[in-house]
């Protein structure tokens, strides 16, 4: 079975500062990979995901995250935050090939954007 | 634009009532779910169903049933509510093809007094 770990459940940063949401990821087969965005009381929306290709994927609102096979990593990063980018992220994982739909979630870091 | 829509954003029941949560999509998904989301436990799945009267049991499916008989339709049953099913109830859908994402709606905030 796969299982997923947020390595911060909180994370404070200034406007305008450079953000990096930690996950990583144990499976013993490939993997598919996602990260979700919570804004306060909403459903999750899709960030961006990894299903092969190139490491480096870009999302929505500026996000990106690189997978990396060897470190079982999956780190979200945006270069300059803004106000409006306070919110829960989610990572997620599916197994490859398999029933997509069981997606595993980690739970959660809350990322709070200060002025 | 897809669109996951659960009928009651905000309920209120009592220890012992029968509570029915509702989700409707209109993406023609095979697949639908029903997720917990807790302080501090992210999100925990209660039940998914892969086609019409299909249903699986997720990770805590203890105290809840679901019904799906139509494919638009999925809906979350507490037969006996109690305090500690005070949550949030979050609904999602998706096709069967591998790496597909999944659409959430807006959840519904359960409280059982």
């Amino acid at each position: 079975a796969q299982s997923v770990t947020q390595l911060d459940s909180q994370v404070p940063v200034f406007e305008e500062a450079p953000v990096e949401l930690r996950c990583n990821y144990s499976s013993s087969v490939s993997v598919y990979l996602f990260w979700y965005v919570q804004y306060p009381n909403q459903g999750l929306q899709l960030l961006l995901k990894y299903l092969s290709g190139s490491t480096l994927v870009k999302g929505i609102n500026g996000f990106e995250a690189e997978f990396n096979k060897s470190q079982t990593s999956f780190h979200l990063r945006k270069p300059s935050v803004h106000i409006s980018d306070t919110a829960e992220y989610f990572c997620a994982v599916s197994v490859y090939g398999g029933s997509n739909y069981k997606l595993t979630f980690g739970k959660g870091t809350l990322l709070t954007v200060n002025p | 634009d897809v669109k996951v829509t659960q009928s009651s954003r905000y309920l209120v029941k009592r220890t012992g009532e029968k509570v029915f949560l509702e989700c409707v999509q209109d993406m023609d998904h095979e697949n639908m779910f029903w997720y917990r989301q807790d302080p501090g436990l992210g999100l925990r799945l209660i039940y998914f169903s892969y086609d019409v009267k299909m249903k699986e049991k997720g990770d805590i499916p203890e105290g809840y049933s679901v019904s799906r008989e139509k494919k638009e339709r999925f809906s979350l049953i507490l037969e006996s509510a109690s305090t500690n099913q005070t949550s949030m109830y979050l609904c999602a859908s998706t096709l069967t093809v591998s790496g597909n994402t999944i659409y959430f709606g807006e959840g519904s905030w359960l409280t059982v007094v």
